[in-house]
């Protein structure tokens, strides 16, 4: 069975620097796609950005750039220039290639909190 | 509306009744998911449905769960004498086709609180 590990419960970063959360994955197969989603107290999750593992590039959306290491089944996520915005629950995702695997695979999440 | 909606946002009941909670997908999505978020669990698939298929139901915690998803659109989750562990925010999610490249697109959630 595939798992995903967050290991940092928590973090803080100082608006506009940069942080980086971890996320780590065990899984058999080659076939995949992962995900970090952001959860804000609103509770409604929004998908920050996502990587197919058949792409060596790794995925940037605006701000926000992952770190895909598939040898080691690691894929951090990287925010420049936090904004306090951007303070929120980060939940790391896994979901298999095959078609009826749908469901995503989660790990527990790192809280962000970000300083003015 | 353009995204997905639940209901209700929140729910509080007593221990051994039944609750009903909704879940109205992006119009178009063919497939619906629902997951549980709770405290010492984290986010837990629970079932999943695609188009007319049978539905994916081995994430389901016991037979006190139940889903079903009429005219291929509206979902609702039924847990049957509900228990204190329950209590959790029961998260909606659809995506347009069901295949590995969809993003799935979540709902605000239903915070069920069982006393």
């Amino acid at each position: 069975a595939q798992t995903v590990t967050q290991s940092q419960p928590e973090m803080s970063v100082q608006e506009a620097e940069t942080v980086t959360l971890s996320c780590t994955y065990d899984t058999s197969e080659s076939d995949y796609y992962l995900f970090w989603y952001k959860q804000p107290p609103s509770r409604q999750m929004i998908l920050v950005i996502r990587q197919e593992a058949y792409k060596q590039q790794n995925a940037t959306e605006n701000r926000f750039s992952v770190n895909f290491q598939k040898a080691a089944k690691s894929f951090s996520l990287k925010i420049s220039d936090s904004q306090l915005g951007d303070a929120a629950m980060y939940f790391c995702a896994y979901r298999s290639g095959r078609g009826s695997q749908g469901n995503l695979i989660f790990g527990k999440g790192t809280k962000l909190s970000v300083k003015p | 509306g353009a995204g997905v909606s639940q209901s209700p946002s929140n729910k509080v009941t007593e221990k051994g009744k039944d609750v009903e909670l909704r879940c109205d997908p992006i119009s178009g999505h063919t497939a619906l998911y629902w997951y549980r978020q709770s405290l010492g669990q984290g986010l837990e698939f629970l079932i999943y449905f695609q188009g007319n298929s049978a539905p994916d139901k081995s994430g389901l915690p016991s037979d006190r769960f139940s889903a079903e998803r009429t005219g291929g659109s509206v979902s609702t989750l039924t847990i049957q004498r509900t228990q204190q562990e329950d209590s959790a925010v029961y998260l909606c999610a659809s995506s347009l086709g069901g295949i590995s490249t969809d993003t799935q697109y979540f709902g605000p959630g239903t915070r069920l609180t069982v006393l």
